[in-house]
Parts: structure tokens; sequence; C-alpha cells
């Protein structure tokens, strides 16, 4: 399977820019998405296949990379944007995931 | 608009099998596949199985041998069974849409713990 690994933790400041990284064990291509999951909430879809916005979800997110080394970037980082980050590949199978990082703000 | 909503039981005990129910509306599931995605409490997602929306499935492969999802189109319902179940199948269990292999529709997710 597709080994995704994510940082488990970051803290940045609210205004500030914050890059969180997803290494794939094998290459995905441009198949790789990200998500947002708030406590006792499901997970959101924020951009699919590396660098697409999805609907509604605010333009402070951007996503790129492709092969194994992918990035989310968001600029600025808001309050409400503590929360985990989970990076999903669907080039291989099986589907995976990462391990998600943990966004606090200081 | 999409929606998905799980249902089953919130308690099974260790060797009984699981089954869930998920009833979407908005959309067809001959024309999307729906997937199954867990979490343990505190831990990450694990993508379960999934039926495609020529009725085909796949499975994870460690799951494999316990694991059936099926569907009713009729209904709108997809079906997740799973038997044996042991203390590490305790999770939040979602449904989700996927139309282009992520997931941009999810269930809220229904939380089953395996306890005697």
């Amino acid at each position: 399977d597709t080994v995704l690994t994510q940082s488990p933790a970051l803290a940045v400041s609210p205004g500030e820019r914050v890059s969180i990284s997803c290494r794939a064990s094998e290459g995905v291509n441009s198949y790789m998405h990200w998500y947002q999951q708030k406590p006792g909430q499901q997970p959101k879809l924020l951009i699919y296949k590396a660098s697409n916005l999805a609907s509604g979800v605010p333009a402070r997110f951007s996503g790129s990379g492709s092969g194994t080394d992918f990035t989310l970037t968001i600029d600025p980082v808001e309050a409400d944007d503590t929360a985990t980050y989970f990076c999903q590949q669907s080039w291989n199978d099986p589907y995976t995931f990462g391990a998600g990082t943990k966004l606090e703000l200081k | 608009q999409v929606q998905l909503k799980e249902s089953g039981p919130g308690l099974v005990q260790p060797s009984q099998t699981l089954s869930l129910t998920c009833t979407v509306s908005g959309f067809s599931l001959t024309s999307n596949s729906v997937h199954w995605v867990r979490q343990p409490p505190g831990k990450g997602l694990e993508w379960v199985g999934a039926i495609w929306s020529g009725g085909s499935t796949d499975y994870n492969s460690a799951l494999k041998s316990r694991l059936s999802i099926s569907r009713d189109t009729s209904k709108s319902q997809v079906f997740l069974k799973m038997n044996s179940l042991q203390t590490e199948d305790t999770a939040i269990y979602f449904c989700t849409l996927s139309p282009r292999g992520y997931f941009d529709y999810w269930g809220q997710g229904v939380m089953v713990t395996v306890s005697s």
C-alpha cells in the first residue's frame, strides 16, 4: 500500500503562512487530495488533484506538488483553521490517507 | 442537494457481525461510487471499501475476508457488513461520495463500539 507521511503537528500565529507536507512512498501522479477535520465533525474536502480548490473553500488554501511530494498551504492562517489536516491518494490501490497534521494556533 | 446518512447499532459484541446502512439522496448510485471510511477514536482515517457505479466492489485488503458491501439502488441505500468484529474495529464509520477518487460529500458518521 502507498504510505503517506505527514508531520504530526504544527503551531503558527494567526496571519502567518503555514505549509503542511505529505510525502508518498511511491508516485501518485497528481492524485493527492487534502481534507480538514475539526473535532466531532466529518472531514471536509479542501483540495483535489493536488492543486484544485474545492467548492466553497476560501482562496487562503492552496495545494501544490506532483509525484511523491505535496504541500497544502494556508496563507494567511485564521483562528478558525485550527484542525487536523489529512492527505489522501487515489492513484494506487487501495486509497490511503496520511496520519494527519494537527494545526494549532499560538 | 447531496446527502448521505449512516445508520446502525452503536454497540456490537466481539465476534458478532456489524451491519451499517448508508442512505443517500441528491445523486444516483448507478452513476457514482460510494465508499466507507472509518476512524478509530483519536486516530486517523482508514479506507474500508467501495461499491462502484456498476455495482462492483473493492475492499481494504486487511479487511477483505470479513467485509461485504452491497446496495439497493431502488432505495438509494448502500450496506456494509463486517463479521468477526474485534475491539480494534471500534471506530466512527463514514460513508462518502467519491465521483473521481476524492471524497467530496460525507455523512455525519456513526460511532460503532465493539464491547461485551
